[in-house]
């Protein structure tokens, strides 16, 4: 059973549409991400999220938002699209909380979605 | 804010030979990880160091942490053809519930024979 899947795999949409692209973890981790990934391979945070919290990286825009039905799922919804949001998106999940000395709090990431907007 | 270096970026090298990939962070951490990623992959898990001096090895490849140093490396014992990929070292920065990886640019490794 795959872990952390995402869908679809492969986007290609046209300037100012509005997309989303989902995620869910089988992993009964309480934090999922999502990261960005350009041209360049630079891996960017852009959301990290459990029930409690939603962190923002301040250089998101507000176009992105997450969305999470339960636990095991968190949603990008991207409004307006832009030629600059063609990247790979990777979703990803890890146990955060309780942590202690030396609790392991490794993500594992889906297999991505490449977004091209035309 | 987190800085998250690595280097090289680049990294040609032969079969064989044996070379260090490091990745400097800029905070407190006591958490890093190193993945990997193949061409149109998503990312695997190689390593997990949890604490100051943890060592890992695995095949061809040992990492290592210093908390203090804030240094991790990453050394491939002679090199093969399957290691070409890109390595990326993540740091945790979080200090409470909220988990936080941040990601250095990777290390595109090249293995020629």
């Amino acid at each position: 059973d795959t872990a952390v899947s995402q869908t679809p795999k492969y986007l290609v949409t046209q300037m100012g549409n509005d997309k989303s692209i989902k995620c869910e973890q089988n992993l009964g981790h309480d934090t999922m991400y999502w990261y960005k990934q350009d041209s360049k391979k630079f891996l960017k945070i852009m959301f990290s999220y459990n029930n409690k919290e939603l962190i923002i990286n301040e250089t998101v825009p507000n176009r992105f938002s997450p969305k999470s039905p339960d636990k095991a799922h968190l949603n990008l919804h991207i409004n307006s699209l832009e030629l600059g949001d063609s990247a790979v998106y990777f979703c990803a999940s890890s146990q955060a909380q309780r942590r202690g000395p030396f609790m392991n709090t490794e993500a594992f990431f889906g297999q991505g979605t490449r977004l091209t907007v035309v | 804010e987190l800085k998250v270096e690595q280097n090289p970026l680049f990294l040609s090298m032969q079969e064989g030979k044996n070379y260090t990939i490091y990745c400097n962070y800029s905070t407190t951490s006591d958490r890093l990880y190193w993945y990997r990623q193949d061409p149109g992959k998503s990312l695997e898990s190689l390593f997990v160091l949890l604490s100051n001096g943890a060592v890992k090895q695995e095949g061809r490849l040992m990492a290592s942490l210093d908390t203090k140093a804030r240094l991790s490396t990453l050394h491939i014992t002679a090199a093969v053809h399957d290691l070409s990929a890109t390595y990326f070292c993540a740091v945790d920065t979080s200090g409470g519930s909220q988990g936080n990886l941040i990601f250095g640019k990777g290390t595109k490794l090249s293995v020629k024979p």
